[in-house]
């Protein structure tokens, strides 16, 4: 069954540092999503990506963020100046169709800022 | 603010059990909602989903129920075997506002043999 794949599956990064983590999402998929979750909390939504750009974003999802498609299989979520508040477990879904469809999630990428 | 919500965070159930899982949600314009198993270490996996215009799914040993008039969702899994013991998570989408899930809290399911 195809699947969602996200690398790394933990990064440790130091603060003020760039991150990048990235997701290789189902390859018949066109919307792309990343999550997050803090550590015993409920996942949050960031930001969906659909046709090249962003459909939607949430109020986390502030100018540190940044989310890109490089190439055709590869879909990158970016944090400019990392804080200890985004310590989280970062997970990234994809789906066929807009809505009333199910988001697909990998593993997710468990980041750890010092 | 509007969000959905789970009425218990654990569970414990014996192995053959049937168990219940509960969610309410509070904003009424939600028209999709879907269930999540999440186990250590691991993202979220589609258990199943419903649409607004329906009031129940079933799959395999699993059953969505929906009621709107009292904006609850419940997840019904049968025969509960060890390999269930997960968190649940119940979401919604209003797909006219856009894509975004909303997830509650989660309910740990923990089920012993």
């Amino acid at each position: 069954e195809p699947e969602v794949t996200q690398t790394p599956s933990h990064q440790v990064t130091q603060m003020g540092q760039e991150v990048i983590l990235r997701c290789v999402p189902i390859s018949n998929h066109l919307y792309f999503y990343w999550y997050r979750q803090i550590l015993g909390q409920k996942v949050e939504f960031l930001v969906s990506f659909y046709n090249n750009e962003i459909s939607e974003k949430s109020e986390i999802f502030d100018d540190q963020f940044s989310v890109e498609r490089p190439d055709g299989s590869n879909f990158t979520l970016k944090i400019r100046s990392t804080k200890l508040e985004d310590s989280a477990m970062y997970f990234c879904a994809s789906s066929n169709r807009r809505g009333n469809q199910p988001q697909h999630f990998g593993d997710g990428t468990r980041l750890s800022i010092l | 603010g509007e969000s959905v919500g789970l009425h218990l965070p654990t569970l414990s159930v014996q192995e053959g059990d049937n168990s219940i899982i509960n969610c309410a949600y509070s904003n009424s314009a939600s028209d999709y909602f879907i269930w999540y198993k999440q186990e250590s270490g691991k993202g979220p996996q589609f258990i199943i989903d419903i649409r607004s215009n329906m009031d129940k799914r079933q799959g395999q040993r699993v059953t969505v129920l929906l009621n709107k008039t009292v904006k609850h969702l419940s997840l019904q899994i049968a025969a509960t075997q060890p390999g269930d013991s997960a968190v649940y998570f119940c979401a919604e989408n209003k797909s006219q506002a856009g894509t975004a899930l909303i997830f509650g809290k989660g309910t740990t399911l923990s089920v012993s043999s």
